[in-house]
């Protein structure tokens, strides 16, 4: 299966912990989204990639929040700190894509994301 | 900005029966409109999308959706549901491509 894979499935914290969740995105691929979803909630956009340019960092939730594609393979999603309110589902989706504000639509492949619990 | 409403949380169905998960949505620019569906620990799968052309979009797994552009809505349907069905279905839009804005979600329950 050449989808996208994300590691860890599930991760527990405790609280004031660093975590670090990993995405690898389908190969062709070079445009990468986080996305969290809390229980009960639909998906919130975090931030996105084209290659290893991160294009969006404006919704991340505090500056206890990064990403990184170094390579523009492979992105790194890290929480400094947390609290409980951290704990959700963490989703990565890829998709290719043109020049970064076009027009066209590419569909978002998601991974099966990242379970946080901070206790 | 846009958002997104399903104004129903949880819809409970028998089997076979027809069901109808409504999604309005506001935006002020042209958008893309989209269903996707997640089963219990899984990612997010598209269902359907609505880029251009016919408002009646047709998607996998016998669902529809159609577009309504003067009622900002994108309800989807389907006429006989199955058990395997259930799942959440989440309501999704965006106008670049880049950002999806995400309603709340509608747990679908099918009852035998």
């Amino acid at each position: 299966d050449t989808g996208v894979s994300q590691n860890p499935r599930h991760k527990i914290t405790k609280r004031g912990q660093n975590v670090t969740f990993r995405c690898d995105p389908i190969s062709e691929h070079n445009r990468l989204y986080w996305y969290r979803q809390t229980l009960g909630q639909g998906p919130e956009f975090l931030t996105y990639f084209q290659n290893e340019a991160q294009l969006e960092k404006s919704r991340l939730l505090s500056d206890r929040f990064s990403a990184e594609r170094p390579k523009g393979s492979f992105s790194t999603l890290e929480i400094q700190r947390t609290e409980q309110g951290d704990s959700a589902m963490y989703l990565c989706a890829s998709s290719s894509g043109g020049l970064a504000g076009g027009e066209s639509y590419n569909e978002q492949f998601f991974g099966p994301g990242t379970r946080l619990t901070v206790l | 900005a846009q958002s997104v409403t399903q104004l129903d949380s949880q819809v409970p169905v028998f089997e076979e029966a027809p069901v109808e998960l409504r999604c309005n949505y506001s935006s002020s620019v042209s958008v893309y409109l989209f269903w996707y569906v997640q089963y219990p620990n899984q990612g997010l799968q598209l269902l359907l999308k609505y880029l251009s052309g016919s408002t009646l979009v047709k998607g996998i797994n016998g669902f529809e959706a159609e577009f309504n552009k003067s009622q900002t809505s994108f309800h989807l349907r389907k006429p006989s549901v199955h058990i395997s069905d259930t799942a959440e279905y989440f309501c999704a839009v965006t106008n670049a491509g880049n950002m999806l804005t995400f309603g709340g979600g509608t747990r679908l329950m099918v009852k035998p």
